[in-house]
C-alpha cells in the first residue's frame, strides 16, 4: 500500500532563509508525486508534481522538489522564505500506473515564517 | 473560470441527520473525487465520480455516498451523522480520470454536534 510521511509536522524560519519541507513515500509501484499547499480556511493549491519526467521540479512562487528514488523522498525546498509562504503543506502520492489512481496526502507540515 | 466551486461553505447538523454537499467541477473537467480533511490531518479519499458511476472509493462505510449528474456536478451525501464525521470535505475536479491534473475548491466545512 501506497504512504507518505512529512517529518516535522511544524516548521519555523526566518524570512529569507532557506525553505526544507521533507517527504517520503512508500510505493510498491513507479509514482507519481506532488506538493499542494493550504492557505486557511482553503483548499488545497497544487504547487508541483513529478510525473517521471525530469527528477527535479520547479513550481509555483519559487518552490521545487527533487525525486530521488533511492531514497524515496521528494523534498521541497525554496531558497529564501516570504512572510506569504506561511501555510499548510501536504505532500502526495498516485500509482504512476494508474492515471485516475486516488491520492494519498501526508499529514502536513505547517510552515511558519518570522520577520 | 469559476474554477471548482462547492456549496455551501459551512454546515452545522446534529448526530444523526443527514447532510448533502455540493460541487460544480472546473469547466471542461468530467471527473470528481471527494476527499474528508479532519482537523489536524491530511485530506483522505471519499470516492471518485466519472460518466455518472463510482469508480473508485476509499475506506469509508456506506453512510458516505455520492452522485454526478450529467452535467459532471456531484453530490456527496452522509446519512447517520456522527460527531466524528466534523471535517472540512473537498472536491476535486479533473478531466478524463487524470488524478494529475486535478483541481481542490474550497471545500465546505461540516460540524456536527
Amino acid at each position: 500500500a501506497q504512504s507518505v510521511t512529512q517529518l516535522g509536522s511544524h516548521v519555523s524560519v526566518s524570512e529569507g532563509a532557506l525553505v526544507l519541507l521533507r517527504c517520503n513515500y512508500s510505493s510498491s509501484v513507479p509514482p507519481y508525486l506532488f506538493w499542494y499547499v493550504q492557505y486557511p480556511n482553503q483548499g488545497l493549491q497544487l504547487l508541483l508534481k513529478y510525473t517521471s519526467a525530469a527528477t527535479l521540479v520547479k513550481g509555483i512562487n519559487g518552490f521545487e522538489a527533487e525525486f530521488k528514488k533511492s531514497e524515496t523522498s521528494f523534498h521541497l525546498t525554496k531558497p529564501s522564505a516570504h512572510m506569504s509562504d506561511a501555510a499548510e503543506y501536504f505532500c502526495a502520492v498516485s500509482d504512476a500506473g494508474v492515471n485516475s489512481d486516488k491520492l494519498i496526502f501526508g499529514p502536513g507540515t505547517r510552515l511558519q515564517v518570522f520577520p | 473560470d469559476a474554477g471548482v466551486t462547492q456549496s455551501p461553505t459551512h454546515l452545522i447538523k446534529t448526530r444523526g441527520q443527514q447532510v448533502t454537499l455540493r460541487c460544480s467541477p472546473k469547466s471542461g473537467h468530467d471527473t470528481v473525487s471527494w476527499y474528508q480533511q479532519a482537523l489536524g490531518q491530511g485530506p483522505q479519499f471519499i470516492f471518485q465520480y466519472y460518466e455518472e458511476e463510482e469508480r473508485q472509493r476509499g475506506n469509508f462505510p456506506d453512510r458516505f455516498s455520492g452522485h454526478q449528474f450529467p452535467n459532471y456536478s456531484s453530490e456527496l451525501n452522509v446519512n447517520a451523522l456522527l460527531l466524528g464525521d466534523s471535517a472540512l470535505y473537498l472536491c476535486a475536479s479533473s478531466f478524463n480520470l487524470l488524478n494529475t491534473e486535478a483541481f481542490f475548491g474550497q471545500g465546505t466545512r461540516l460540524t456536527v454536534v
